[in-house]
């Protein structure tokens, strides 16, 4: 069965230092990954997404990026933290069938101080 | 516009009984998929069921069915014989076909069941 990986859990970073968040997805392959962000008592917003390897596209403008250095494996970075970027981010994966259905990770929540 | 409207922020159900959220959605591609996900306080988003906009029937998934009505553009979740468990946040989904794999959340519905 497939299982999908996110951490660290929690993280309290400071304003303007890096940041590195992963996921990686087990028992499956060349799956279609994304990173989401949803602000506190809000819905998800996604932030990018990934159909193969190297391939990323950007939905939402702004200090992160995102990485596929391997088929499971995704990345989300930043160079500066902005408190803006507080919220709790997940990861999923979803198969290229017609469905599409997402499936997620645990999540991360990190607040930026 | 919004792609999708869940106008219910907040709703309360007794132990055992019936309850429906609310779904709305807005897209003119013919072909597209919705969407329910559960996100108790742990924070995790668990699928809870799908319909395809070409779906004759409504998708049913145990205590779980959408009650999908295409003219209205409304995709409601309807939880049978509610459960303490199924207290949580409940987001509402869509795929459009030429946007590939990429989902569009509602702000989701806070559902409290009381003993």
């Amino acid at each position: 069965s497939q299982t999908i990986h996110q951490w660290p859990a929690t993280l309290v970073q400071p304003v303007g230092s890096p940041l590195s968040l992963e996921c990686t997805v087990e028992g499956t392959s060349n799956p279609n990954l994304y990173w989401y962000r949803q602000a506190a008592g809000r819905g998800l917003q996604l932030l990018f997404y990934s159909v193969g390897i190297g391939q990323i596209s950007s939905e939402v403008p702004q200090n992160l990026s995102a990485s596929r250095p391997q088929d499971r494996q995704f990345i989300l970075s930043s160079k500066k933290l902005l408190l803006s970027d507080s919220g709790f981010y997940l990861c999923a994966w979803s198969a290229g069938t017609s469905r599409y259905e997402q499936y997620f990770g645990p999540g991360t929540r990190l607040t930026v101080t | 516009a919004q792609k999708i409207t869940q106008t219910q922020p907040g709703m309360f159900v007794q132990e055992k009984e019936a309850v429906t959220l609310d779904c709305t959605y807005d897209t003119s591609d013919p072909s597209y998929g919705l969407f329910w996900y559960k996100q108790p306080s742990s924070g995790e988003m668990i699928f809870l069921i799908y319909q395809g906009s070409y779906d004759q029937q409504n998708a049913t998934e145990g205590r779980y069915s959408l009650n999908f009505q295409k003219a209205r553009k409304s995709a409601n979740l309807v939880i049978s014989a509610s459960q303490l468990g199924d207290s949580a946040m409940y987001f509402c989904a869509m795929r459009e076909w030429n946007q590939g794999g990429k989902l569009i959340f509602g702000q989701g519905t806070e559902l409290s069941v009381k003993p």
